[in-house]
C-alpha cells in the first residue's frame, strides 16, 4: 500500500519554463490537496479537490494550474515558473470530508532560477 | 487575520524526560486542532486531532491538550527518546474541505 505517490521528487527549471508535478493516492480518498512549504511560512494551501470533477482555489493559487484526472490523481501545473516558486511542493489527500487527517507525499523539491 | 504560532526555536531537551509544545492562534474559531509529525526530506505525519469540545487526548507516550479560551494547545510527549526528534506541526481545522492551517513548526530534539 503506498499511500500518496509524487513524482519528481526533485526538479530544476529556469524561469519561464513550464511543468507538471504528478500525485496519485491509493486509497480510495475522495479529496485531494496540493500544498507549498517555505521556511518560516507553513503549509500552504494553493488548490484543493474537494470530489472527483471539482476544483477550488485555496490560499495562494496565482501561477498554478490543477487537473483532477480521476479519482486517484491530482496533477499541478506551473506554465511559466517563476524563482518565487522555488519551494518544496506536497500533496495529500482524506478520505471525505468527515475524516480530517490529511495523509501526504514525500514532496518535491523545486527549484526556479 | 488568522494566525498560528508555534515557537520557531528548536526545542531541546534530555532523553527521557517529558516535552512540551505550544500552538498558539488568533483570529480562529477552530473545530479541532490536529499535530503533524514532519522528519526531514518528508511529508508531515498525523498524530493526533482533538475537537473544540475536548480538553485532552492520549495516545501512547503523547498527550494532546486544546484550551478554547486561552486559544492554545500544549503537545507532550513523555519520556521522550531519540527517535521522537523531528519537526511537529500544529494545524487548526473548521471541518469541510479546506479550513486547514498550518502552524510553521517546532523542531525538537531530543538528546541522548
Amino acid at each position: 500500500n503506498a499511500g500518496v505517490t509524487q513524482t519528481p521528487k526533485f526538479q530544476v527549471l529556469k524561469t519561464g519554463q513550464s511543468m507538471t508535478l504528478q500525485c496519485a493516492q491509493d486509497m480510495n480518498h475522495n479529496s485531494m490537496y496540493w500544498y507549498r512549504q517555505d521556511p518560516g511560512m507553513g503549509l500552504r494551501l494553493i488548490y484543493y479537490s474537494a470530489s472527483e470533477g471539482t476544483t477550488d482555489k485555496g490560499e495562494v493559487p496565482n501561477g498554478y494550474n490543477v487537473s483532477r484526472l480521476n479519482k486517484r490523481e491530482f496533477s499541478l501545473r506551473l506554465e511559466s515558473a517563476a524563482p518565487s516558486q522555488t519551494s518544496v511542493y506536497f500533496c495529500a489527500s482524506i478520505l471525505d470530508r468527515d475524516n480530517e487527517k490529511l495523509f501526504f507525499g514525500s514532496g518535491t523539491q523545486l527549484s526556479v532560477l | 487575520s488568522q494566525k498560528i504560532e508555534q515557537n520557531s526555536e528548536a526545542l531541546n531537551i534530555q532523553e527521557g524526560k517529558t516535552a512540551t509544545l505550544t500552538c498558539n492562534y488568533t483570529n480562529y474559531s477552530p473545530a479541532y486542532l490536529q499535530w503533524y509529525r514532519q522528519d526531514p526530506g518528508r511529508g508531515p505525519v498525523f498524530l493526533l486531532l482533538i475537537r473544540e469540545n475536548e480538553k485532552e487526548k492520549r495516545k501512547e507516550r503523547l498527550k494532546v491538550t486544546f484550551d478554547t479560551t486561552l486559544k492554545q494547545s500544549l503537545f507532550h510527549i513523555t519520556a521522550s527518546q531519540p527517535a521522537d526528534s523531528a519537526t511537529y506541526l500544529c494545524a487548526l481545522g473548521k471541518g469541510g474541505y479546506q479550513k486547514v492551517t498550518f502552524g510553521t513548526g517546532t523542531k525538537l530534539q531530543v538528546i541522548p
